[in-house]
């Protein structure tokens, strides 16, 4: 079946907009990640989200930071009045379950912030 | 925040040798992963090693685990210019269920 997918591959956008970014998990995948990657900061975890319990959110930076997971499979990523440090690539990840350990990444979104 | 350091930072080796990273970590784990990483983009899943395990091999990998000392390994044996990427170990501490905690990572040039 198809991998997880994410859009859009690369977004530029000015500083103090919004930006929503999207995931696609593989299907069946019931547990759901979002990781940020940056040169200062390396690989970092955002958010994750298991079924219906309430996510875990320990890793977001901000209040600018949100995501949503609607129905249990697609999420996005919200990003409220960007700052230039968010310049990113944000990486999703999907697992059977939340201890399945293996999590298999999106090909990511690159984002710039101008 | 990163689970610990990757060592080296920078590795080039010529095709056919072998090709050895480190990883160390700080606190208590479930299990120490492996991932390749292509170009800044997606990350493949290389291999996994529980805590009670001390190594692990999957073709030409070979990933060591020493819980004592908080080190993991990964050797790649008779290295190829397809296998050029940067390498991330990462961890699962045992005091959560989800979220991976990633190294540095260590860039791999293998030249033809």
């Amino acid at each position: 079946g198809a991998g997880v997918s994410q859009s859009p591959s690369n977004k530029v956008t000015e500083k103090g907009k919004d930006v929503e970014l999207r995931c696609d998990p593989i299907s069946g995948h019931t547990a759901l990640y979002w990781y940020r990657q940056s040169l200062g900061q390396g690989l970092e975890f955002l958010i994750y989200f298991q079924g219906n319990s309430a996510p875990d959110k320990s890793g977001l930076p901000s209040d600018r930071f949100s995501a949503e997971r609607t129905g249990g499979s697609v999420s996005t990523l919200t990003i409220q009045r960007t700052q230039q440090e968010d310049s990113a690539v944000y990486l999703c990840a999907s697992s059977l379950s939340l201890h399945k350990e293996t999590q298999y990444f999106g090909p990511g979104t690159r984002l710039l912030v101008l | 925040s990163q689970q610990g350091e990757e060592d080296p930072q920078a590795l080039s080796i010529q095709e056919g040798e072998n090709a050895t990273m480190n990883c160390s970590y700080k606190t208590s784990i479930n299990n120490l992963q492996w991932y390749r990483q292509n170009s800044g983009r997606g990350l493949v899943h290389l291999i996994l090693i529980r805590s009670n395990e001390r190594e692990k091999h999957s073709g030409r990998l070979r990933v060591t685990l020493d819980t004592s000392k908080k080190s993991s390994s990964l050797l790649i044996t008779a290295s190829r210019a397809a296998d050029t990427a940067s390498y991330f170990c990462a961890t699962i501490e045992s005091s959560n269920t989800g979220k991976l905690i990633f190294g540095q990572g260590t860039t791999l040039q293998v030249k033809p």
